[in-house]
């Protein structure tokens, strides 16, 4: 079965902090998601990556950044925590399709809730 | 950019009864995924169905099916035998099949579900 693991379930963090979220599958998928969920709004894509150091912004990207130096880990980085930022973020990844694309399932971790103070 | 809509944010079913929940999407391409995933309370989302748009038969897993109308860009799930276990929220999602917006879901605003014994 595929696993998608983040770090941690619950977080609290003030405002203005530096916050890291990571993100590890175990499947070698190479494309990895960050998504915000929020009630009402569903899922929104913050960042997106296809290979080791790439990546792409999704529909919201404000105020976030990404790395993924290994393709198993894929990190979200608040590098300065606003009180808008909190939410439940979600992490997931998915095999690459072919070159006309394919609807290859994605596969998501816990997620994270995030409350920043 | 496509959109999706779930218009019911909440529905209940009784124990072994029959539920549909509601999806519809707006999109100028005419080959994508759609797809509905499962979160049930405090556990991680799951894919449910899936459904490609150039094939005409509606998707089915078990209990699951799909009335997928493409014209009326519809894509209601049908659970029957409504069980305990499927009280959740449902995300209705969206896939273009152009590799050049990426693998990237748009989901909908989700639609919670109550069984009731």
């Amino acid at each position: 079965d595929v696993k998608v693991t983040q770090s941690s379930r619950y977080l609290v963090k003030r405002t203005g902090e530096k916050v890291f979220l990571e993100c590890v599958q175990d499947m070698d998928h190479e494309n990895m998601f960050w998504y915000r969920q929020d009630p009402g709004l569903g899922l929104r894509l913050i960042y997106f990556s296809y290979d080791v150091k790439m990546k792409e912004k999704g529909d919201i990207p404000e105020g976030y950044s990404v790395s993924r130096e290994k393709k198993e880990r894929f990190s979200l980085i608040l590098e300065s925590a606003s009180t808008n930022q909190t939410s439940m973020y979600l992490c997931a990844s998915s095999r690459s399709g072919s070159t006309s694309g394919s609807g290859e399932t994605q596969y998501f971790g816990p997620g994270t809730r995030l409350l920043v103070l | 950019a496509q959109t999706v809509t779930q218009s019911q944010p909440e529905m209940s079913v009784q124990e072994a009864e029959t539920v549909t929940l509601s999806c519809t999407y707006d999109t100028s391409e005419s080959d994508y995924y759609l797809f509905w995933y499962k979160q049930p309370p405090s556990r991680q989302m799951i894919l449910v169905i899936r459904q490609e748009a150039y094939k005409q038969q509606n998707a089915t897993e078990n209990r699951f099916s799909v009335n997928f109308q493409k014209a009326a860009k519809s894509f209601s799930l049908k659970i029957s035998d409504s069980q305990l276990g499927d009280a959740a929220m449902y995300f209705c999602a969206y896939r273009s099949a152009f590799t050049q917006y990426g693998n990237k879901l748009v989901f909908g605003a989700g639609t919670i579900l109550r069984v009731k014994s």
